[in-house]
């Protein structure tokens, strides 16, 4: 069973159009993240929730929203998509415990191009 | 803030030779994890090995090992016997511990190093 799964895995889309990106783990971990790999490779915080609260917010346009229906999902929807969104996001999960080392399980992926 | 340096963009070494990747931080914790990240062509991101700063040993992992030296605030990455399956991305991360809100905080990456590993 995969631990962190995202959909699409891929995605090719045109401006101004919205999307959205599922991510679900089955791990009982309680935060759930996204993060932006941008053409340079570049992995950036975008949001983190924790129970379902979101706990972060980076400089993220406000066209992005995430949405965690409960603690096993956090997805991602991306309004009035523009070229600079072209990158891959990646979903990931871990345990807020004190006595965890706070490893990060990450998704495969989803690779967005926005033409 | 935290920052995580990688100061070496590409690297290429030949099959079963030894490569050191390096990796500084900043930080004004004393307490905090540090990771090294793996990402192949395949895009997946898998955790190599991680390091407990209150911990003084090394961590090891197989052919990976760290040289941790916590006053001068590098994590480098050591990996013997090279194998083709090496050739990855490989990122150094940061994470304050969860206690401290670096659960919530996730991980602060380096801009990674591409490694190479010729047959």
């Amino acid at each position: 069973d995969t631990a962190v799964s995202q959909t699409p895995k891929y995605l090719v889309t045109q401006m101004g159009n919205d999307k959205s990106i599922k991510c679900e783990q089955n791990l009982g971990h309680d935060t759930m993240y996204w993060y932006k790999q941008d053409s340079k490779k570049f992995l950036k915080i975008m949001f983190s929730y924790n129970n379902k609260e979101l706990i972060i917010n980076e400089t993220v346009p406000n066209r992005f929203s995430p949405k965690s229906p409960d603690k096993a999902h956090l997805n991602l929807h991306i309004n009035s998509l523009e070229l600079g969104d072209s990158a891959v996001y990646f979903c990931a999960s871990s345990q807020r415990k004190t006595s965890d080392t706070g490893e990060l399980f990450f998704g495969e992926g989803s690779r967005l191009t926005v033409l | 803030a935290q920052t995580v340096t990688q100061s070496q963009p590409e690297m290429s070494v030949q099959e079963a030779e030894t490569v050191t990747l390096s990796c500084t931080y900043d930080t004004s914790e004393s307490n905090y994890y540090l990771f090294w990240y793996k990402q192949p062509p395949s895009r997946q991101m898998i955790l190599v090995i991680r390091q407990e700063a209150y911990k003084q040993q090394n961590a090891t992992e197989n052919r990976f090992s760290v040289n941790f030296q916590k006053a001068a605030k590098s994590f480098s990455l050591k990996i013997s016997d090279s194998q083709l399956g090496d050739t990855a991305m490989y990122f150094c991360a940061f994470m304050k511990p969860p206690v401290l809100g670096g659960g919530a905080d996730g991980l602060t990456f380096g801009k990674g190093t591409h490694l190479i590993i010729q047959p």
